[in-house]
């Protein structure tokens, strides 16, 4: 089955410790993302890859840190997070990069205390 | 940069039609595109439409495209309480295709009885 997993689904840490938010796809996809949705501001896309060994920063880079070293996966990593970094993080990975039919992971929740 | 717009609630009957609305600013975009997300849940593409296209129908649902006005419509037709979710325009822009979606704040569709 075609699908994007993120994990964990839920997670409450404290601030300041490191952590990571992995994603992987198993449809041999180009492209991913990582978003995060808030109330309000909808889905703001944190940084994307467009390929192995290749990221960008996308819209709300700042705090986060990525890496793309294989195909399949895809980390968010925060370092030091803070309580402004509580959100839902979405994955995201489509086919290439200017032909949107995007699937998403279901969701990590962080809460950052 | 680009902009997406769409109010942010849409009350309707059971089995009424729903009609969801978004404004767009990049007139350079070549792909425009529905996404639902359910409670709890990732987002889930809906339907699409090219920008060289003005209407397209799939069962109940039918997109319509005003690119002179920068207006994309999604319609429900018979909506029914499973169709309760936020509806999320998008865009991608043709500019190289490093950016990405670009996502309205969404439409949360609420179904009365």
């Amino acid at each position: 089955e075609a699908q994007v997993t993120q994990n964990p689904r839920y997670l409450i840490t404290v601030t300041g410790k490191k952590l990571t938010v992995t994603c992987s796809q198993n449809m041999n996809h180009e492209y991913m993302s990582w978003y995060r949705q808030d109330p309000g501001l909808g889905l703001r896309q944190i940084y994307y890859s467009m390929n192995v060994e290749v990221t960008d920063k996308g819209d709300v880079p700042e705090g986060y840190k990525v890496s793309r070293k294989e195909k399949r996966n895809f980390p968010l990593i925060l370092e030091s997070p803070s309580p402004n970094q509580t959100s839902l993080y979405f994955c995201a990975s489509s086919l290439t990069g200017d032909t949107f039919e995007a699937f998403f992971g279901q969701g990590t929740r962080l809460t950052v205390v | 940069g680009e902009d997406v717009e769409q109010s942010l609630f849409l009350s309707v009957r059971e089995g009424d039609s729903s009609v969801i609305n978004c404004t767009y600013t990049d007139s350079s975009s070549t792909y425009l595109y529905w996404y639902k997300q359910e409670p709890g849940a990732g987002l889930q593409l809906l339907t699409y439409i090219f920008s060289n296209m003005d209407m397209k129908q799939d069962q109940r649902l039918t997109v319509l495209l005003n690119k002179k006005d920068k207006h994309l419509s999604l319609r429900i037709a018979d909506t029914q309480t499973g169709d309760s979710a936020i509806y999320f325009c998008a865009e991608v822009y043709s500019g190289g295709g490093a950016d990405g979606l670009t996502f309205g704040k969404g439409t949360h569709l609420i179904i009365q009885p």
